[in-house]
């Protein structure tokens, strides 16, 4: 069974660039979720993706935005990229939208510079 | 508003002593609950979960923990902690029909051999 897998690893982006992280659930998982986690704290709900529609979604302006595509694997895209971006972006892969099992990905560390 | 607290930021303790961290939640009801283990650098990995039934959970590494209706609490424990399980913790909940998890702000855990 493989886990979930997100790419790449760090990136670095200047100031008003735009930024797509990538995510692929684990196998059999049909629910993908998106999280910040600035350092230092723990990590912020941004949005949920179930069988490709948005689910729900946290206190993030609508710069930050998603996919997910027939797979399930899914995509976070964040427009004019700010310095308080900058953080540690989990996404996290379950069966099923409500409160089950999350399992997450190691991240992606973004810095914007 | 729903949240969950971890009151200690660092805690240390020596190489085969015993550990508890503290979580809090706030609720309407109970949520389902679950403690997460981050090291540096790394994404989170599940140590146990508690949706219902018997309130002391047992899960991976030699962690358990108990859930205390009466308290909202549900504190994670280790009868002799090893230096690997120098990481930090963070105890999250969600709630039946919702999509998301609340996370507390984390427990750093040093271990002195």
């Amino acid at each position: 069974e493989t886990g979930v897998t997100q790419s790449p690893t760090h990136l670095i982006k200047t100031r008003g660039q735009q930024v797509t992280l990538r995510c692929s659930s684990q196998s059999g998982h049909n629910t993908v979720s998106w999280y910040q986690q600035a350092l230092g704290q723990g990590p912020q709900f941004i949005f949920q993706y179930y069988r490709e529609e948005e689910n729900g979604r946290g206190n993030f302006p609508p710069r930050f935005s998603g996919l997910q595509f027939p797979n399930y694997s899914s995509e976070l895209n964040v427009n004019a990229l700010e310095l308080d971006d900058s953080a540690l972006y989990l996404c996290a892969s379950s069966l099923g939208r409500e409160g089950e099992t999350q399992y997450f990905g190691p991240g992606t560390r973004l810095l914007v510079l | 508003a729903q949240s969950v607290t971890q009151p200690d930021i660092h805690i240390t303790v020596s190489e085969g002593a015993s550990l508890e961290l503290r979580c809090n939640y706030s609720y309407g009801a109970t949520p389902y609950l679950f403690w997460y283990v981050q090291s540096p650098g790394q994404g989170l990995q599940l140590l146990l979960k508690y949706f219902s039934g018997d309130t002391l959970v047992q899960g991976i590494k030699g962690f358990e923990a108990e859930f205390k209706r009466s308290q909202s609490s549900f504190n994670l424990r280790k009868p002799s902690v090893h230096w690997s399980d120098a990481a930090e913790y963070f105890c999250a909940a969600a709630t039946s029909g919702t999509y998301k998890y609340i996370f507390g702000t984390g427990t750093r855990l040093k271990v002195l051999a």
